[in-house]
């Protein structure tokens, strides 16, 4: 059985700061690894993914998430956020196999003030 | 494309009505799959689907039925609603000929159940 543990509920920040969502998942195969975000009264969107390859994947919008093996985590930073980045973000895993179901986590809220 | 569609966008049912939401995805994609989203719990699997004809149960299938007689559309069934049935159902879809397992969502549809 796979789980995903997003370990904070909630992330406030000031514009143009910094921020690190965190992930860490356990499965007992190799594993794809996503992030979703959900903007208020939307659908989820993908952010980005890992499959196999180079251990970091960026996204168009700034963000980056690495994957490492040894933590079992794909945390999701960007160096300097904007208004328009609040948003619910998922981190999902999937170990692929016959049915290629996601198992997501309980979603981190981002808010990002002025 | 259009990608995922679900209709209604809205739903109020009482206590022991029935209802199904509808779910049509216009890119030749043979898995679908049914969420569905309660504050604070990240998105549960209902029920997935491989292909036309063939369905099976996800993490939280009770209370529903779905199923799958084209490749476009995958409806789901509630048949007694209950209030615990009140929550944000979302569709989604990926092919697993491209074996990315990225999942495209629908828009949702808000179920309230009083």
């Amino acid at each position: 059985a796979q789980s995903v543990t997003q370990l904070d509920s909630q992330v406030p920040v000031f514009e143009e700061a910094p921020v690190e969502l965190r992930c860490n998942y356990s499965s007992s195969v190799s594993v794809y690894l996503f992030w979703y975000v959900q903007y208020p009264n939307q659908g989820l969107q993908l952010l980005l993914k890992y499959l196999s390859g180079s251990t970091l994947v960026e996204s168009i919008n700034g963000f980056e998430a690495e994957f490492n093996k040894s933590q079992t985590s794909f945390h999701l930073r960007k160096p300097s956020v904007h208004i328009s980045d609040t948003a619910e973000y998922f981190c999902a895993v999937s170990s692929g196999g016959s049915n290629y179901k996601l198992t997501f986590g309980k979603g981190t809220l981002l808010t990002v003030n002025p | 494309n259009a990608g995922v569609t679900q209709t209604p966008k809205f739903r109020i049912l009482k206590i022991g009505q029935s209802m199904t939401l509808q779910c049509t995805q216009d890119m030749n994609h043979n898995y679908m799959y049914w969420y569905r989203q309660d504050p604070g719990m990240g998105l549960k699997l209902i029920y997935y689907s491989v292909g036309a004809g063939i369905t099976d149960k996800g993490e939280v299938p009770n209370g529903y039925n779905v199923s799958r007689s084209t490749t476009e559309d995958f409806p789901l069934r509630l048949e007694l609603a209950a209030p615990s049935q009140t929550s944000v159902y979302f569709c989604a879809s990926t092919s697993t000929r491209e074996g990315s397992n990225e999942q495209f969502f629908g828009p949702g549809t808000r179920l309230t159940v009083l």
